[in-house]
């Protein structure tokens, strides 16, 4: 049962263009939506991540953008670099405390940022 | 510095042997997790564990076994019941309050392949 499903499974981007990755989620008790950036050989790092009670969250470049009817979350990356090329992968928990992490990952997008 | 050391980066498993996955972390996070990366699958919870000497089965967790023996240390065994243990395996750690809980922070990974 995949809770949460990321589009497209690859992208290109010319340097200086926009990237766009989009993510579906269906468990409506989620509150927590990370993305993680991913270098190849390296772990997994969070990058952004937002809280239901906005619609969108910038940190420098990048942004993510929320659609809590549509069940929708979006990660933008304006300007993209050559450096952004990785893998991204979108997640989602619901909050919780005292016990472990709850997050249900999305299958990841590789993105490649050419010159 | 802090963080999560995984070792080795590498490991080789001939058929029907176990091995074993090292997890250290100094972040003196109480919870800790094993996560299995296969392309285009995103990343599946095996194992975690919230407390020394317990831990609880993830999403695939038939053919691995854990140990938590003291805080800093989470390793992994792959087994020979898992037939198909080629894959990309990271650990990681969080905390267990509110909010604290919801930032993985991930190894380098160790890349298992078969012989």
């Amino acid at each position: 049962q995949q809770q949460v499903k990321q589009s497209p499974q690859s992208l290109i981007v010319q340097k200086g263009g926009i990237s766009i990755i989009n993510c579906a989620y269906e468990n409506t008790a989620f509150d927590y939506f990370p993305w993680y950036q991913q270098f190849p050989g390296k772990g997994p790092a969070l990058l952004i991540a937002i809280r239901p009670d906005v619609s969108e969250k910038k940190e420098g470049r990048f942004t993510i953008s929320f659609n809590k009817s549509a069940k929708q979350f979006s990660l933008h990356i304006m300007d993209s670099q050559p450096g952004d090329s990785a893998t991204y992968f979108c997640a989602a928990s619901w909050r919780g405390t005292g016990t472990a992490s709850k997050l249900t990952f999305g299958t990841g997008t590789r993105l490649q940022v050419t010159l | 510095d802090g963080g999560i050391t995984q070792s080795p980066k590498y490991l080789f498993r001939k058929e029907g042997q176990n091995v074993t996955l090292s997890c250290e972390q100094n972040l003196n996070h109480d919870a800790m997790y094993w996560y299995r990366q296969d392309p285009g699958q995103g990343l599946r919870l095996i194992y975690y564990s919230q407390i020394v000497n317990d831990f609880q089965k993830g999403d695939i967790a038939e053919g691995y076994s854990v140990s938590r023996e003291k805080k800093e240390s989470f390793p992994l065994t792959v087994t020979s019941a898992q037939k198909n243990p080629t894959a990309f395996y990271l650990c990681a750690s969080s905390g267990l309050g509110a909010a604290t809980n919801e930032k993985l922070f991930f190894g380098s990974g160790t890349q298992l392949s078969v012989l």
